[in-house]
């Protein structure tokens, strides 16, 4: 039983426009989530998190929002560059539950 | 800097016999864990420590054993490799704490034949 679904296994955008990267989750314990950004042959990096406490925040060029009524949670990247090429994947985490629960990723390819 | 190495970068190895993935942590982190990941699956948890001599189960930890003699190491060990187990492995740690974000080796991977 997936708990954390990233239905989009692929998504392209234009170099400049905006990316947007969608989550849902249905355990309702969760109460941290986290974005990752993985490159071939690479360890994840952390990129950016979320307290369920919040609705939105920004870090640069990045923003992730969480709906937490609706279980959703997205990562905006704009303006989107080349660089940002890369597998993303959400994960979230629960007080007291070991380790994170990983979504299974969407790439994003940025087309110069 | 600080870091966290991973040894070897690919292994393989043959059905039923035993294998250790090396994970090495340069952080002093309490928190460590092993994941892997396949296609479809995104990163599933392996077992988890959260400090000297504590060792937790995940999500998938059937056939996979870890122990935990020092904070800077926690290898992971495949008592009888199967195909299934043919993935990439990869090791992360944390500070203390659920929501401190976790920091990964650049994985080992795995071939089972």
């Amino acid at each position: 039983d997936q708990q954390v679904k990233q239905n989009s296994p692929s998504l392209s955008v234009q170099e400049g426009r905006i990316s947007i990267l969608n989550c849902d989750y249905t355990n309702s314990m969760f109460d941290y989530f986290l974005w990752y950004k993985k490159y071939p042959a690479e360890g994840p990096t952390f990129l950016i998190s979320i307290s369920s406490i919040k609705d939105k925040n920004e870090d640069g060029r990045f923003t992730v929002f969480l709906n937490k009524s609706a279980k959703h949670l997205s990562l905006h990247i704009v303006p989107s560059q080349p660089g940002d090429s890369a597998v993303y994947f959400c994960a979230a985490s629960a007080l007291m539950h070991g380790g994170l629960t990983f979504g299974t990723g969407t790439r994003l390819t940025i087309i110069p | 800097d600080a870091e966290i190495t991973q040894s070897p970068r690919h292994k393989i190895t043959e059905t039923g016999r035993q294998v250790t993935l090396a994970c090495h942590q340069t952080w002093n982190h309490n928190n460590m864990f092993w994941y892997r990941q396949d296609l479809g699956h995104g990163l599933r948890l392996i077992h988890y420590s959260y400090g000297v001599h504590d060792t937790n189960k995940g999500e998938v930890s059937d056939g996979y054993s870890v122990s935990r003699s020092n904070t800077e190491d926690l290898p992971l060990t495949l008592e009888s490799a199967a195909s299934s187990q043919t993935s990439v492995y990869f090791c992360a740690s944390s500070e203390l704490g659920a929501n401190s974000p976790l920091h990964f080796g650049n994985g080992t991977r795995l071939t089972v034949t």
